[in-house]
């Protein structure tokens, strides 16, 4: 299996523009879930998909931010209106389902940053 | 409340030593998982190692050993050999029970090793 990417890699946009982030999952995995990263932290998580259906969203997912997986293959992250504390690295994660062993494998990670 | 601590910020290692990295876990859920995560300066987490709370032995990868103590609730890693490819940032990870997919991640330790 090739693994998950993320495009782009980094970001640099001025506050209050849109942004727009692709994960590809590794195949056959039917979770897809995302994580925000801030500088010195462990990631927090923010949403995940199993298919298509968006199953759960963090506190931390203002309406600012929007995710969808459509078909259940890639899944994109949309930042509307980005603010400087948005600066973050973005990693996207995918599993296969099963079980309570279920590993999570991540991508390289988007690294935004907001001027 | 905090559920993953790890209380070792940075550490350093002198290669072909083996190192210890702590993480303590809170829940209440008898169900849970515990994962470590490596992430060298490119950013990418790498799953190392994975133990599940009614697993009777403790987890073993290659150069990676997990040090699992369910009554003091520690899952601590121990990276035998070390080798100067291993510094990185290392994160204990946890997932509370068979329905929820989400991980809850430490605040992480740098390890770094000195030839």
């Amino acid at each position: 299996d090739t693994g998950v990417s993320q495009d782009p890699r980094h970001k640099i946009t001025k506050r209050g523009q849109n942004v727009t982030f692709r994960c590809d999952p590794i195949s056959e995995h039917n979770r897809l879930y995302w994580y925000r990263q801030t500088l010195g932290q462990g990631p927090e998580f923010l949403t995940y998909f199993q298919n298509e259906a968006q199953l759960e969203k963090s506190r931390l997912l203002s309406d600012r931010f929007s995710a969808e997986r459509p078909k259940g293959s890639f899944s994109t992250l949309e930042i509307q209106r980005t603010e400087q504390g948005d600066s973050a690295m973005y990693l996207c994660a995918s599993s296969r389902g099963q079980g309570i062993a279920d590993t999570q494998y991540f991508g390289p990670g988007t690294r935004l940053t907001v001027l | 409340a905090q559920k993953i601590t790890q209380t070792q910020p940075g550490m350093f290692v002198q290669e072909k030593e083996a190192v210890t990295l702590d993480c303590t876990y809170d829940t209440s859920d008898p169900s849970y998982g515990l994962f470590w995560y490596k992430q060298p300066s490119s950013g990418e987490m790498i799953f190392l190692i994975y133990q599940g709370s009614y697993d009777q032995q403790n987890a073993t990868e290659g150069r990676y050993s997990l040090n699992f103590q369910k009554a003091r609730k520690s899952a601590n890693l121990v990276i035998s050999a070390s080798q100067l490819g291993d510094s990185a940032m290392y994160f204990c990870a946890m997932r509370e029970g068979i329905d929820d997919y989400k991980l809850s991640f430490g605040a992480g330790t740098t390890v770094t090793v000195r030839a």
